[in-house]
C-alpha cells in the first residue's frame, strides 16, 4: 500500500490568491514528481526532484514552484493563481532501489480559479 | 521525446475479454508501463515490461514488442470495477530514473 498524501484534495479560490499544494511521503522515496492533469487528458509533467534541494521543470511549462527541503516532502506553490491553472494536481513518487521505478500516486488536489 | 498513442475508448461486456493498444515512438527505450486510473482517483500501478514478451499478473496481461514500439494491455474477464482509464506511459534511455511520459488513456466501460 503506497503511502503518499497530498492536501487539499478539493480548492476553490479567487484569481491572484497565492496557494501552496502539499505532497508527503512515508515510504522514503528520494523522487518526487508533480504532474497535471485536465479531464480525459494525458498526465504532464511540471516538476520533478531527485533528493533534497534539488528540483528540475518538468516537460510541460508551468508558472508554479517547487521545493524540497526534506525528503519526504515536496510542496508546490501558485504566486497568483489565474483560472487557466484549474485542473488536477497529482503528486507521485518512486525509489531508486525499485528494480521498476513505478510511481506511486497520490490522490490529488483538485484546484478550481475562479 | 515520445509520442503515445491508444484509443479514447473501447466497450465490452462483463466476463469478455478486453484488449488495449499502445504505439509509441521514442528516442530511446527505457521502460512501458500500464497504469489503472477510476474517475476522480490516482493511478495506480498495473504494469512494467522493459523485454519483449508477455507479462502475466493475474486478469490482466503486458505485452511488449520494442521493434515495433508496440505494447498492449489484455484484460481478462472483465468486471464492473475494471471500468476505467487506462493509461500507458513509457520512460525512455535519456531520462533519469522515474520519469514517464503518459499516453491520454483509454476509457473502458464494461456494460452487464
Amino acid at each position: 500500500e503506497a503511502d503518499i498524501y497530498q492536501t487539499p484534495r478539493y480548492l476553490v479560490i479567487g484569481t491572484g490568491k497565492k496557494i501552496t499544494l502539499e505532497c508527503s511521503q512515508t515510504m522514503g522515496h528520494d523522487k518526487m514528481y508533480w504532474y497535471q492533469q485536465d479531464p480525459g487528458m494525458e498526465l504532464h509533467l511540471i516538476h520533478y526532484s531527485y533528493g533534497v534541494n534539488s528540483t528540475e521543470k518538468g516537460d510541460l511549462s508551468s508558472e508554479s514552484t517547487v521545493s524540497r527541503i526534506r525528503t519526504e516532502h515536496f510542496p508546490l506553490t501558485l504566486e497568483s493563481a489565474r483560472p487557466s491553472h484549474t485542473s488536477q494536481y497529482l503528486c507521485a513518487s518512486s525509489g531508486a532501489w525499485m528494480n521498476t521505478g513505478e510511481l506511486f500516486f497520490g490522490e490529488g488536489s483538485r484546484l478550481t480559479v475562479l | 521525446g515520445q509520442n503515445i498513442d491508444q484509443p479514447t475508448e473501447m466497450t465490452a461486456t462483463e466476463g469478455a475479454i478486453v484488449q488495449i493498444n499502445c504505439t509509441y515512438q521514442t528516442s530511446g527505450f527505457n521502460g512501458l508501463f500500464w497504469y489503472q486510473q477510476h474517475a476522480g482517483e490516482a493511478p495506480t500501478f498495473l504494469s512494467y515490461n522493459v523485454l519483449d514478451g508477455l507479462e502475466e499478473k493475474g486478469r490482466f496481461s503486458s505485452f511488449l514488442s520494442r521493434s515495433k514500439g508496440y505494447s498492449y494491455l489484455l484484460l481478462k474477464e472483465l468486471q464492473m470495477k475494471d471500468s476505467a482509464s487506462y493509461l500507458c506511459a513509457v520512460r525512455d534511455n535519456k531520462n533519469s530514473w522515474g520519469k514517464l511520459q503518459f499516453g491520454a488513456g483509454t476509457q473502458v466501460v464494461v456494460t452487464p
